[in-house]
C-alpha cells in the first residue's frame, strides 16, 4: 500500500524552531510537498522537494532525503499565526497526489 | 499566484436532495482539476480527478453514481452530490495543478456540505 507518516501533533513557542517528518512508502515519487491548513480554510501551498536537500523559503525550510524516503518541513522563528495543520504529500506520477494525515501545530506565548 | 474560487462555501440541504458545488480556476487554465474530502482534524481523500472534455477518474470507494464531476470548460469543474445523506456532510475542496516545473496544487476555498 500507499502511506504517509507523520506526528500527528507538535507544540512549541513562540520564536522556537520545530521540525515537523515525514516519512513516505508510495509506489512512485516525483517529490514532497508541505502544505499549511488553517482550520475552516483550505490548504495553501508552502514548498516542493524534486531532488534531495534542503529547500529555504524565507522562515520555512524543507528537506528531503529520497534514499531515506523521508522529508522534514523546519519552521524557524515561530509565530502565533504559525498554529494549523501541516501535511507533507507526495506526488506519485500521473498527476496524483497523496495527502498525510497532517500534524496539528500549536504554538504556544 | 493563481488562484481557484469555490462556490457555494457553505450550504444546508434536506436528505434526498441534490447540491452542486462549482470549481473555478479564475486567472490560469486548468485542463485537470482534483475534488477532495475532509473530515474534521482528518486528511484529505482524493475523490476524482476531473479532466477537462473527458470523464473524471474516480479513487477506488467512491461513487461515481453518487458524485458526479463535469469538467465542461478549462476553468471550471462541478461536482453534483445526488440524493444527499446525513453522511455525506463534510467539508469538500476542490483544487488545480498549474505545472510550473514542479506539481504545485492551488486548493480553492472548500464547501463545508451539511446535510439534514
Amino acid at each position: 500500500g500507499q502511506s504517509l507518516e507523520q506526528p500527528s501533533e507538535v507544540t512549541a513557542v513562540e520564536g522556537a524552531i520545530v521540525q515537523i517528518n515525514c516519512t513516505y512508502q508510495t509506489s512512485g515519487f516525483y517529490g514532497l510537498s508541505w502544505y499549511q491548513q488553517h482550520d475552516g480554510g483550505a490548504p495553501t501551498f508552502l514548498s516542493y522537494n524534486g531532488l534531495d536537500g534542503l529547500e529555504e523559503t524565507g522562515r520555512f525550510s524543507s528537506f528531503l532525503s529520497r534514499s531515506d524516503s523521508y522529508g522534514y518541513l523546519l519552521l524557524q522563528e515561530l509565530q502565533m499565526k504559525d498554529s494549523a495543520s501541516y501535511f507533507c504529500a507526495v506526488d506519485t506520477g500521473g498527476f496524483k497526489t497523496i495527502f498525510g494525515a497532517g500534524t496539528r501545530l500549536f504554538v504556544k506565548a | 499566484g493563481a488562484v481557484v474560487s469555490q462556490h457555494p462555501s457553505w450550504v444546508i440541504c434536506k436528505s434526498g436532495t441534490s447540491v452542486k458545488i462549482e470549481c473555478r480556476s479564475l486567472d490560469f487554465q486548468a485542463t485537470t482539476m482534483f475534488w477532495y474530502r475532509q473530515f474534521p482534524k482528518q486528511s484529505l481523500m482524493l475523490m476524482a480527478t476531473s479532466n477537462e472534455g473527458s470523464k473524471a477518474t474516480y479513487e477506488q470507494g467512491v461513487e461515481k453514481d453518487k458524485f458526479l464531476i463535469n469538467h465542461a470548460s478549462l476553468t471550471l469543474s462541478t461536482l453534483t452530490v445526488t440524493s444527499a445523506h446525513p453522511e455525506d456532510s463534510s467539508f469538500y475542496i476542490c483544487s488545480a495543478r498549474v505545472q510550473t516545473g514542479y506539481y504545485e496544487q492551488y486548493f480553492g476555498p472548500g464547501t463545508r456540505l451539511t446535510v439534514t
